[in-house]
């Protein structure tokens, strides 16, 4: 398995467009995570998917932010509008039920001008 | 409110000596804690965990302690390589809940050679 895909590896974008950051899980997981890093707040979890189905989005910052699960291969991550603010490196991670060792992916670096 | 704090933002180790890196909790709800390791662009990788059932836990290189009374976890490397210089983070997660884990803010590592 290639692990957790996510793309794009880099977003530019300017401020108060829409941005979509894409997470394909490794195949049989069905847990699905997307965490933000930033130098000040680290790395925290956004929204967690179990089976599909959002079970916590609490971490979720704002309403401009949104994730979908349409499939147990696909996730997506959408901000709109996005703000200098949300710069930051977004990881999408899954994992197996039963265990909690979740795996990575490399991350999307979004940059919001 | 930080449930997991790592104090020590960096630490530098000659190589062939140990590192010990720590890690400190505040919440009694937890029962699974990790470690896991980031390089530059990557995303984290798992590295090594323990249940709080134990009170440490042993792979190659690798050790992590757990000290419950004291909240407290510290990953010990014997040898230290150069290969190991990356950001450490420690984790924290309750089985008896949801299986989103809470992130140390990270220590980096670096192996002088």
């Amino acid at each position: 398995d290639a692990g957790v895909i996510q793309s794009p590896r880099h977003e530019v974008t300017e401020m108060g467009q829409e941005v979509t950051l894409r997470c394909k899980p490794i195949s049989g997981h069905d847990y699905l995570f997307w965490y933000r890093q930033t130098m000040m707040r680290g790395l925290e979890l956004l929204i967690y998917f179990n089976n599909n189905v959002p079970i916590d989005d609490s971490g979720m910052p704002e309403d401009r932010f949104s994730a979908k699960m349409p499939n147990a291969s696909f996730s997506t991550l959408k901000i709109q509008p996005s703000e200098p603010r949300d710069s930051a490196v977004y990881f999408c991670a899954s994992s197996l039920g039963g265990t909690t060792e979740a795996f990575f992916g490399q991350g999307t670096r979004l940059t919001v001008v | 409110d930080q449930q997991v704090k790592q104090n020590s933002p960096s630490l530098s180790v000659q190589e062939g000596r140990i590192s010990i890196l720590n890690c400190d909790y505040t919440n009694s709800m937890f029962d699974y804690f990790l470690w896991y390791k980031k390089y530059p662009a990557e995303g984290p990788t798992f590295l090594i965990s323990i249940s709080s059932i134990k009170d440490k836990n042993e792979d190659g290189r690798f050790t992590v302690f757990l000290n419950k009374s004291a909240k407290h976890l510290s990953l010990h490397i014997v040898p230290s390589q150069p290969g190991d210089s990356a950001v450490y983070f420690c984790a924290a997660n309750s089985r008896g809940s949801a299986r989103q884990l809470t992130f140390g803010s990270g220590t980096q590592l670096t192996v002088l050679p």
